[in-house]
């Protein structure tokens, strides 16, 4: 089955500069990979999603690139500010009949420095 | 907005009990989905379901069963519970045709077995 790897496990920047989370997948048949936000208490939600007949989408201050041949897939994002602070989980689905599977990623917990 | 209800925040059981984890949702979503969050291991599939009555394993389901009577409703079931499944439970939602990319997730509930 699949299996999706995010490093780091930590990652810790200062306020203004950027950061980048990254994911492997496994299985060369899925096709949609979407970033989830966990602030601390919440659930996760949605921040930005990618499917793989694109290489880069971009939203505001978050942007998420693709590369289908190495089976790896990134977050980025610039300006960071206090309230980006969280963990960030990376998925990974391939098309199935009925309800859609995501693998998640172990998670990435962002903190940025004042 | 979707609303993914869980019934309990908290959730404190002795070792053997029967474990009941509610979850509703209140916008007639056909696939329902609950996982497992561990530090360090993201988040896990237990069972998930795409109709009423229907469901499927996920890729922990060992210990754990579900109950899907009503669409609005999916219920996730320790039969026997044991300490190793203290954890984060989080239930989620989607709508059959948006697949993975629609899945909202609920608050979480926080279940200690002593």
């Amino acid at each position: 089955g699949e299996n999706v790897e995010q490093h780091p496990s930590t990652l810790s920047v200062q306020e203004g500069d950027s950061a980048v989370i990254k994911c492997t997948y496994s299985d060369s048949a899925s096709n949609y990979f979407p970033w989830y936000k966990q602030e601390l208490g919440k659930r996760p939600q949605l921040i930005i999603d990618i499917r793989s007949n694109v290489g880069e989408k971009k939203d505001q201050r978050i942007a998420v690139t693709l590369n289908k041949t190495a089976k790896h897939f990134s977050l980025h994002i610039t300006e960071t500010q206090p309230e980006d602070s969280a963990v960030y989980f990376c998925a990974a689905s391939r098309p199935r009949v009925g309800a859609q599977k995501l693998v998640f990623g172990q998670g990435t917990r962002l903190t940025i420095n004042p | 907005d979707v609303k993914v209800t869980q019934s309990s925040r908290y959730l404190v059981k002795r070792t053997g009990e029967k474990v009941f984890l509610e979850c509703v949702q209140d916008m007639d979503h056909e696939n329902m989905f609950w996982y497992r969050q561990d530090p360090g291991l993201g988040l896990r599939l237990i069972y998930f379901s795409y109709d009423v009555k229907m469901k499927e394993k996920g890729d922990i389901p060992e210990g754990y069963s579900v109950s899907r009577e009503k669409k609005e409703r999916f219920s996730l079931i320790l039969e026997s519970a044991s300490t190793n499944q203290t954890s984060m439970y989080l239930c989620a939602s989607s709508h059959l045709y948006r697949g993975a990319s629609g899945q909202h997730f609920g608050d979480g509930t926080r279940l200690s077995i002593l």
